[in-house]
C-alpha cells in the first residue's frame, strides 16, 4: 500500500540559512500534519492542514511557514535556520472528510541538520 | 494543559508479556493512539482506541483504557526481539477546536532480551 513520502530524507543546512521539506500524503488523504521531532524526544506538532486551508497550528516558529497545494502535496519553509532547528520532521497524513481523522499515518522523516 | 505521561525505559525477556502503561490529562481526547518507533526510523501506527472502550485487542497487542483515571495500557503478548523499540502513546484532544493533532507522551524503550 502507497505510504506518505517526504523527501529529502536527510538534509544538511547551514545557520541562517532557508530550507524546504516536501510531503506527498497517502492517496486520497486530504490532511497533513507536520511534527517536529528532537533527539531523545516525542514528536511536537507544528501545523495541519485540510483541503488546502490551515487548519490548526501548534508550536511553529515565526521563521517557518508551510502550505498544502492543490493535489495535496505541503511543503514546509524554514528560514533563518538556527543550530536547534536540528530534528527530524514528520508528516503524517489521514483521510478527513468524512469525519474525524482517526487514523494518522507518518512518514519516514526529513533528517534536517544544521551546523 | 495537555500532558502525556509514560514511563522511559521497559525490559523483557523474550517470550513474556510486556505491559507499556500511560496516563494522559485531557478528558475530551475521543481517541487515544499507540505508535512504535524503530531506530532511525518513522512512526508506525500500531492501534487506537476509542474514548468510549474498555479494550482493544488485536493479535498480539491488547490495549486497555481506563477513562476514570485517565489511564492507557499497551500489552504484547510473546514478546519478540523484533519488538525492540520506542512505544509512544498519543491523545488527540478536542479542546479549543482541535482537529485531530497528536500529543505525544516522551515515549518507553521497550528492550527485549533473548
Amino acid at each position: 500500500a502507497a505510504g506518505v513520502i517526504q523527501s529529502p530524507r536527510h538534509l544538511i543546512k547551514e545557520k541562517r540559512e532557508t530550507a524546504t521539506l516536501k510531503c506527498y500524503p497517502i492517496p486520497r488523504h486530504d490532511t497533513v500534519y507536520w511534527y517536529q521531532q528532537g533527539p531523545g524526544q516525542d514528536p511536537q506538532f507544528l501545523i495541519s492542514f485540510y483541503e488546502k486551508m490551515q487548519s490548526d497550528k501548534g508550536s511553529i516558529p515565526d521563521r517557518f511557514s508551510a502550505q498544502q497545494f492543490s493535489d495535496y502535496h505541503s511543503e514546509l519553509n524554514m528560514s533563518s535556520l538556527e543550530l536547534g532547528d536540528s530534528a527530524l520532521y514528520f508528516c503524517a497524513s489521514s483521510f478527513r472528510r468524512q469525519g474525524p481523522s482517526y487514523e494518522q499515518y507518518f512518514g519516514p522523516g526529513t533528517r534536517l541538520t544544521v551546523t | 494543559g495537555e500532558d502525556v505521561e509514560q514511563s522511559l525505559f521497559l525490559s523483557v525477556r523474550e517470550g513474556d508479556s510486556s505491559v507499556i502503561n500511560c496516563t494522559y490529562t485531557d478528558s475530551s481526547s475521543t481517541y487515544l493512539y499507540w505508535y512504535k518507533q524503530e531506530p532511525g526510523a518513522g512512526l508506525q501506527l500500531l492501534t487506537y482506541i476509542f474514548s468510549n472502550m474498555d479494550m482493544k485487542q488485536d493479535q498480539r497487542l491488547t490495549v486497555l483504557l481506563n477513562k476514570k483515571d485517565k489511564h492507557l495500557s499497551l500489552r504484547i503478548a510473546d514478546t519478540q526481539t523484533g519488538d525492540s523499540a520506542i512505544y509512544f502513546c498519543a491523545e488527540s484532544p478536542e479542546a479549543g477546536g482541535s482537529q485531530g493533532n497528536l500529543i505525544f507522551g516522551k515515549g518507553t524503550k521497550l528492550s527485549v532480551k533473548p
